[in-house]
This record gives structure tokens, sequence and C-alpha cells, in this order.
């Protein structure tokens, strides 16, 4: 039961470009998503949210767009540098409910 | 430090051996999930505990596996004649509420159980 999916396992970006990481998610229930980033051998933090209520959350060099038509969020990541490198999970809740997460995306900012 | 702590990082257990991970919540969260990413894949729920309750075990295997938050001291998550396919990386993460929205989750830095 994967209720929110990541289909992209990598992705690999030139230094200073634009990394688009992409989820879909099939549960209309769910209401607050989320963007964690992964380094190998540890956990995961926190990164970036929004609410059903927007479509688009800004944070420095990080924006999340929702489009809850299309069950999709986007994470860009404007401009991307190496230290970006890690692997990306979007998430996804409801009420009273637990944080599904995706398979995570495999993001390589290349110098 | 007050952020998720994890012990032991690194577990190696023979099969049929019993492994018990633990997780301190961050200081004022009193809400504790449990996650398993096994190599290559995302991360999976388990468990869902406050104290002294499990709230949501749905994704906690039927057999083996057991998980408790007690009034005093961390949660743990207890595997029970472990097996290769056990072999997973196990993370922690605690709010300070129930997962809703605008609630984040923070993690632990994890436990990774070897089975050989």
């Amino acid at each position: 039961d994967q209720q929110v999916k990541q289909n992209s396992p990598s992705l690999s970006v030139q230094e200073g470009r634009i990394s688009i990481l992409n989820c879909d998610y099939t549960n209309s229930m769910f209401d607050y998503f989320l963007w964690y980033k992964k380094y190998p051998a540890e956990g995961p933090t926190f990164l970036i949210s929004i609410s059903s209520i927007k479509d688009k959350n800004e944070d420095g060099r990080f924006t999340v767009f929702l489009n809850k038509s299309a069950k999709h969020l986007s994470l860009h990541i404007v401009p991307s540098q190496p230290g970006d490198s890690a692997v990306y999970f979007c998430a996804a809740s409801a009420q009273n409910n637990d944080m599904r997460f995706g398979a995570g995306t495999r993001l390589t900012v290349k110098p | 430090n007050a952020g998720v702590m994890q012990n032991p990082r690194h577990l190696v257990r023979r099969r049929g051996q019993e492994a018990r991970l633990r997780c301190s919540p961050m200081k004022g969260h009193s809400h504790v999930y449990w996650y398993r990413q096994l190599p290559e894949e995302g991360l999976k729920f388990m468990v869902y505990l406050q104290k002294e309750n499990i709230i949501d075990e749905s994704g906690m295997p039927k057999e083996r596996f057991s998980a408790e938050f007690p009034k005093e001291g961390p949660s743990i998550l207890r595997i029970q004649q472990v097996v290769r396919g056990d072999s997973a990386a196990y993370f922690c993460a605690s709010s300070d509420q129930r997962i809703s929205s605008g609630n984040t989750i923070y993690f632990g830095e994890g436990s990774w159980l070897t089975v050989v």
C-alpha cells in the first residue's frame, strides 16, 4: 500500500542549476506534506513543509509546490549545491494519522 | 543534546537472538514513532506510541516484533529470534503532538541492525 510515491530513484544535476524532485500521493485525506533530507548513516532531517491550504511554500533556496487536484508535489532547489547531494524523502500526513513516506530520490549535484 | 537519541547505533546479532533498540525522544516530546528502512527502500512506518500506550501498530510485523514506551525511560523496539531479513536501519522519531496538519516529527540518527 504505497500511498506516497517518488517515481524517480535518482536525479543528477549540475551545480548552480535547478533540482526538481517529484512526489505523488493517492490518499485524498492527506493535508500536510513534508520533505526530509537524509545523508548516509544519518537520520532524516526536516527540510520544508506545506499545508494543503497553500500551493507554494518557500524557504531560501528550497520551494515546495503542491497541486492538490493532481495529488502531486515537488521540491525545487535553486541553485543546487554539491552539499545538497542526499536522499530526499517526501512525506504526507492526515488528521490523526501516521506519516507516510515515499521511497526517496537520491540527488547528486555535480561540481 | 536535545535531539532524538537512539542506541545502539550499530548492532550485530546472530540469527535467533534478540535485538533491543532504544529511543529517547526530544525533550518535551511524548509521541514516538518507529520506522524501518530496508536496503535500497524508503522509510516504512512500524508503530506509533505515547507514554504507556501503543496508538497504532499497523506497520509492525505480526510476530517477533514488539514496542513499548514506558512511563519512565526510553522507548524500546524489541525483535525476538532475529532473521537475516530483519537487517535494516531502524529510525525513531518524536513529536510534541499527535501527527496532524502542521506537525513535524524529528528523527534520531538511527540504529543499524545486522543479522549474521
